[in-house]
């Protein structure tokens, strides 16, 4: 079956302009995480979403960044007035109710913002 | 102090070696230890779950956990130039004030030398 996949796959932006990343889950797996990761670091997460509940925000870096996920699938996070320090690889990772430790990642979207 | 202290590497062994890849944490919450193998430009992979304390083997990987210590480990025996990638362990305690995060090592670099 399909893993997860994520659009695109690399984006090039001038700083202050608005980004948006693409996220398709694997079918069925009802919690979606965002990270990032930049060089040397480990990944940050940003945001998890499970089912319809409210999803946990703690770890968006500031209020320039947001996420949403419609229909319990397809998510997308914002970066609204991109900064050279969100240069970074931002990967989604899926999972099941069930089995929910484990995460089964994208390959990433590469965002570099001159 | 990172939840999660891990050994960027880079380590670099002959093929055919037994190679040993460590993270500590400082949170007597976690419970769940995940180990992700990631090659370059794609997104992690999970290799290993271990639930609590004790010992997990899977072919060439064996991982451990010393819940005392706050101590993990992956041995992969018999290395092989495939299994040159960065390794992440990342951790979790769901359903604790932790909250819904894994948190993530920074990852080791490894390089298997044919």
């Amino acid at each position: 079956g399909a893993g997860v996949s994520q659009s695109p796959s690399n984006k090039v932006t001038e700083k202050g302009k608005d980004v948006e990343l693409r996220c398709d889950p694997i079918s069925g797996h009802t919690a979606l995480y965002w990270y990032r990761q930049s060089l040397g670091q480990g990944l940050e997460f940003l945001i998890y979403f499970q089912g319809n509940s409210a999803p946990d925000k703690s770890g968006l870096p500031s209020d320039r960044f947001s996420a949403e996920r419609t229909g319990g699938s397809v998510s997308t996070l914002t970066i609204q007035r991109t900064q050279q320090e969100d240069s970074a690889v931002y990967l989604c990772a899926s999972s099941s109710r069930v089995f929910y430790n484990e995460q089964f990642f994208g390959p990433g979207t590469r965002l570099t913002v001159l | 102090q990172k939840e999660v202290e891990q050994d960027p590497g880079p380590l670099s062994v002959p093929e055919g070696a037994i190679v040993s890849l460590n993270c500590t944490y400082s949170n007597s919450a976690f419970q769940y230890f995940m180990w992700y193998r990631q090659y370059s430009r794609k997104g992690p992979e999970l290799l290993m779950y271990t639930y609590s304390s004790g010992n997990k083997e899977d072919g060439r990987f064996t991982a451990q956990v010393d819940k005392s210590s706050k101590y993990i480990s992956l041995f992969i025996r018999d290395s092989q130039p495939s299994d040159s990638a960065t390794y992440l362990c990342a951790m979790s305690a769901l359903g604790t004030d932790t909250g819904n995060q894994f948190y993530f090592g920074t990852g080791t670099s490894l390089t298997v030398i044919p």
